[in-house]
């Protein structure tokens, strides 16, 4: 129940494609779902983050799509870049829970 | 603002020999911290956080161990380091909204 599930493992997308990466809950008192961007040999980033009261959330060419109904949520890179080529890592939470749940992660290749 | 500082930022350790990570978080007060562990090419695996100074929860049964001596200070440990021990370990606090923000990590490889 504390399990995000997250899909692909990997992605290999060309430059200018969109790039799509899903994840999915079981928990409904989940209501905080941030998307974090790692490159090799960093920490995390924080991306982009949305919160069940709305369906979308776009910050320039990131976009979280939010499905409430299906408990699932989903990143997609638009216009994607050879600097996008990261690893990519959903996660959930909710007011109150002193964790993040993590997915497993999403390898990206963006190939020129 | 607020940052968060680890390190070393590269240990190579032998087998059998103790091992201390040191995080201290800087701009904010009684934040809750976290220590997470990532092998290579693989995902985040929470070892352990803290509330509070003194107040330790384990994730994970690990040959590890954590402390916080001060409100902004977290530290890992180990008597004895497995090989199973190297890894890249992060350090992380939680900021406002449930945010939490990662350090720069430590690169452990135990020989």
């Amino acid at each position: 129940q504390q399990q995000v599930k997250q899909s692909p493992q990997s992605l290999i997308v060309q430059k200018g494609g969109i790039s799509i990466i899903n994840c999915a809950y079981e928990n409904t008192a989940f209501d905080y779902f941030p998307w974090y961007q790692q490159f090799p040999g960093k920490g995390p980033a924080l991306l982009i983050a949305i919160r069940p009261d709305v369906s979308e959330k776009k910050e320039g060419r990131f976009t979280i799509s939010f499905n409430k109904s299906a408990k699932q949520f989903s990143l997609h890179i638009m216009d994607s870049q050879p600097g996008d080529s990261a690893t990519y890592f959903c996660a959930a939470s909710w007011e109150g829970f002193q964790k993040l749940v993590f997915g497993t992660g999403t390898r990206l290749l963006v190939s020129p | 603002s607020q940052t968060i500082h680890q390190w070393p930022a590269t240990l190579v350790q032998p087998v059998g020999s103790p091992l201390s990570l040191e995080c201290t978080v800087e701009g904010t007060s009684n934040p809750n911290l976290y220590w997470y562990r990532q092998a290579a090419g693989r995902g985040l695996q929470l070892l352990f956080y803290s509330v509070g100074i003194g107040q330790i929860s384990s994730e994970v049964p690990q040959n590890l161990s954590a402390s916080r001596p001060q409100d902004r200070q977290f530290i890992l440990s180990s008597k004895k380091l497995l090989l199973s021990d190297s890894g890249f370990y992060l350090c992380a606090w939680r900021g406002p909204g449930n945010t939490i923000y990662f350090g720069e990590g430590s690169w452990l490889t135990v020989v």
